[in-house]
């Protein structure tokens, strides 16, 4: 079946440091990749997708491109800020189930100043 | 245009009773999926509604049930609780067919005792 990895948290940098958080992932045909991410006490929001290879999804400071050949779709962004601090989670959606996200386990993300 | 609503957002049932979670969507939006989170099993889809009908399901005991009424609404509904059904429920609508993102609720925490 579908599944997502994700490098473990937690992760802690100083502010205005490079993030990258790696996923990669398995499934049949052609998925669409998502990132999401949640604040304490919050659900999820969705913070950039990718439906095809070599897609790139962007929002907020944050990339991340669809890479086919490596099975993979690392999230990215050049200097992260105290309020970046939250749970972030790699997500697919297969086309043969499309109303179902599966998800990794999430990586979390602490900022200091 | 008003995001995703759960009600209630906190419930403390005790083991063998019931329970009724609501969502209501995004307007405009048919499709509502519910998902599971615990800090033991990450993110599980438990089903997925759209217009009124059960389109996917997830591999959850039968005790978990859903529905969705016209005004596209839903419901799930947690029969004879047990401890191990604390958790995050939370809800999420699309606009389903080819539109594949997922706008989630804030979650209801049910904590089972």
């Amino acid at each position: 079946g579908d599944s997502v990895t994700q490098m473990e948290g937690p992760v802690t940098l100083s502010e205005e440091a490079f993030l990258t958080i790696n996923c990669t992932y398995t499934a049949t045909g052609y998925p669409s990749l998502f990132w999401y991410v949640q604040y304490p006490g919050e659900g999820l929001q969705l913070l950039l997708k990718a439906t095809k290879a070599d897609d790139k999804g962007s929002n907020k400071g944050f990339e991340a491109t669809y890479r086919k050949e490596t099975t993979s779709f690392h999230l990215e962004k050049g200097s992260v800020q105290v309020s970046d601090s939250a749970v972030y989670f790699c997500a697919l959606i297969n086309t043969g189930t499309a109303s179902k996200l599966t998800f990794g386990t999430g990586t979390r993300l602490q900022v200091t100043l | 245009k008003a995001g995703v609503t759960q009600t209630p957002r906190y419930l403390i049932k005790t083991r063998g009773q019931q329970v009724t979670l609501s969502c209501s969507p995004i307007s405009g939006h048919r499709s509502v999926s519910w998902y599971q989170q615990t800090p033991g099993q990450g993110l599980q889809f438990l089903f997925e509604y759209f217009s009124e009908t059960q389109r996917n399901k997830g591999n959850f005991p039968g005790r978990f049930s859903g529905r969705q009424f016209s005004n596209s609404r839903s419901e799930m509904n947690v029969s004879t609780l047990e401890l191990g059904d604390s958790a995050l429920y939370l809800c999420a609508s699309s606009q389903g067919g080819s539109s594949y993102e997922q706008y989630f609720g804030p979650g209801t925490r049910l904590t089972v005792t």
